[in-house]
């Protein structure tokens, strides 16, 4: 079984600062990734996600990831983070022929004004 | 576009009571899931559907029954809430054309007491 590991539980940064939180994941086979965003007190939304093509992938309100096969790595990435991107973060990973993705433990990000 | 729709958005139960939720999704998907999301432990699977007419379990189905009315609707029904239920609960839906990306509901909290 695939498996999804989150390092960071929890991240704290001041606005402004750059963010980089880590996704490892088990299954060496074709993949499809996901990151998704839970603001407090909301649903899941997607943030962004990775099919084919370019591993450089481009989401919503600036965040990016990037996919290295060779690390088992999809590290979400923004270079300056703002107050209102305090949430929990939330990466997925869909392979084997599975539609359904496993979901890491999350990532809860702090910024402070 | 409503995308996800869950009800009710919060419910208390005794111990022993019996409650369905409701998850209505327009967005034409064929896959429909049940998640419990609960502090540390991240989003685990209860049901799943992947089209109408079929449901399999999930990794914590437990005390759980679903039931996929048909292509829109996917409900989740305790029989006999237990304090180990209380948890808050997530429908989401997905499809091919959106790369399996899930939609998801904005979540029922549930306390059994």
């Amino acid at each position: 079984a695939q498996s999804v590991s989150q390092h960071n539980h929890h991240v704290i940064l001041s606005e402004a600062a750059s963010l980089e939180l880590g996704c490892n994941y088990s299954y060496g086979g074709t993949v499809n990734l996901f990151w998704y965003v839970q603001y407090p007190g909301q649903h899941l939304q997607l943030l962004l996600k990775y099919f084919s093509g370019d591993p450089l992938v481009k989401g919503i309100k600036g965040f990016e990831a990037e996919f290295i096969k060779s690390k088992f790595s999809f590290n979400l990435r923004k270079p300056s983070v703002q107050w209102s991107d305090t949430a929990e973060y939330f990466c997925a990973v869909m392979g084997g022929g599975s539609y359904i993705p496993t979901f890491g433990r999350g990532t809860s990000l702090i910024v402070h004004p | 576009n409503a995308g996800v729709t869950q009800t009710p958005k919060f419910q208390v139960l005794k111990t022993g009571q019996s409650m369905t939720l409701q998850c209505a999704q327009d967005m034409n998907h064929n896959s429909m899931y049940w998640y419990r999301q609960d502090p540390g432990m991240g989003l685990r699977l209860i049901y799943y559907s992947a089209s109408e007419g079929t449901t399999d379990k999930g990794e914590v189905p437990n005390g759980y029954n679903v039931s996929r009315l048909n292509k829109r609707e996917f409900s989740l029904r305790l029989e006999s809430a237990a304090p180990s239920q209380t948890s808050v609960y997530f429908c989401a839906s997905s499809g091919q054309l959106d790369n399996y990306g899930y939609t998801f509901g904005s979540g029922t909290r549930l306390t059994v007491v």
